[in-house]
């Protein structure tokens, strides 16, 4: 039972265009989400991250929008840059009953920006 | 900055034997991490610990098994090792909702 999906394993932009990613979740308990990037033979790096409380969160050239309703958050890099050619999850997290944070993962997106 | 390190890059093993994976971080968070990754499937979680000598399974537990007597090192074992665990194995510690991430151990078992 995959929670959130990625439903695009790969994506090509061009170098100054805008990429969008897009996530989907499923379940209503999640209130926290997540994006990270990762570079091959690297681990993934934290990117940005948004509220349930919120629709939108900037910074600087990344954005992530929030769709509740709707259960979909989406990332948009705008200029899109070669540097941000990686593998892009999204990740969707909610206390549990114990009050541990329960993270789960989406497949990934492989964004590759042409010059 | 936050370092967290892995034992081993790469790591080849053969059937059954007993596989020891180490991660260290120097942040001293409470919350610490085991996922695989594979192709298709995106990370998932194995085992979790929110504090030392604690330890909670993840969505994928099976085969593996974890330690953690130190706040700083967290290790996973893999009891006796599976061609079908063959995968990338990443450790993450957190303090608040994002996690740091090792660079990751690429494990072949043959």
């Amino acid at each position: 039972d995959q929670q959130v999906k990625q439903n695009s394993p790969s994506l090509s932009v061009q170098e100054g265009r805008i990429s969008i990613l897009n996530c989907d979740y499923t379940n209503s308990m999640f209130d926290y989400f997540l994006w990270y990037k990762k570079y091959p033979a690297e681990g993934p790096t934290f990117l940005i991250s948004i509220s349930s409380i919120k629709d939108k969160n900037e910074d600087g050239r990344f954005t992530v929008f929030l769709n509740k309703s709707a259960k979909h958050l989406s990332l948009h890099i705008v200029p899109s840059q070669p540097g941000d050619s990686a593998v892009y999850f999204c990740a969707a997290s909610y206390s549990n009953s114990g009050g541990y944070q329960k993270v789960t993962f989406g497949t990934g997106t492989k964004l590759q920006v042409i010059p | 900055d936050v370092k967290v390190t892995q034992s081993s890059r790469y790591l080849v093993k053969r059937t059954g034997e007993k596989v020891f994976l180490e991660c260290v971080q120097d942040m001293d968070h409470e919350n610490m991490f085991w996922y695989r990754q594979d192709p298709g499937l995106g990370l998932r979680l194995i085992y979790f610990s929110y504090d030392v000598k604690m330890k909670e399974k993840g969505d994928i537990p099976e085969g593996y098994s974890v330690s953690r007597e130190k706040k700083e090192r967290f290790s996973l074992i893999l009891e006796s090792a599976s061609t079908n665990q063959t995968s990338m194995y990443l450790c993450a510690s957190s303090l608040a909702r994002s996690q740091y991430f090792g660079p990751g151990t690429r494990l072949t078992v043959t």
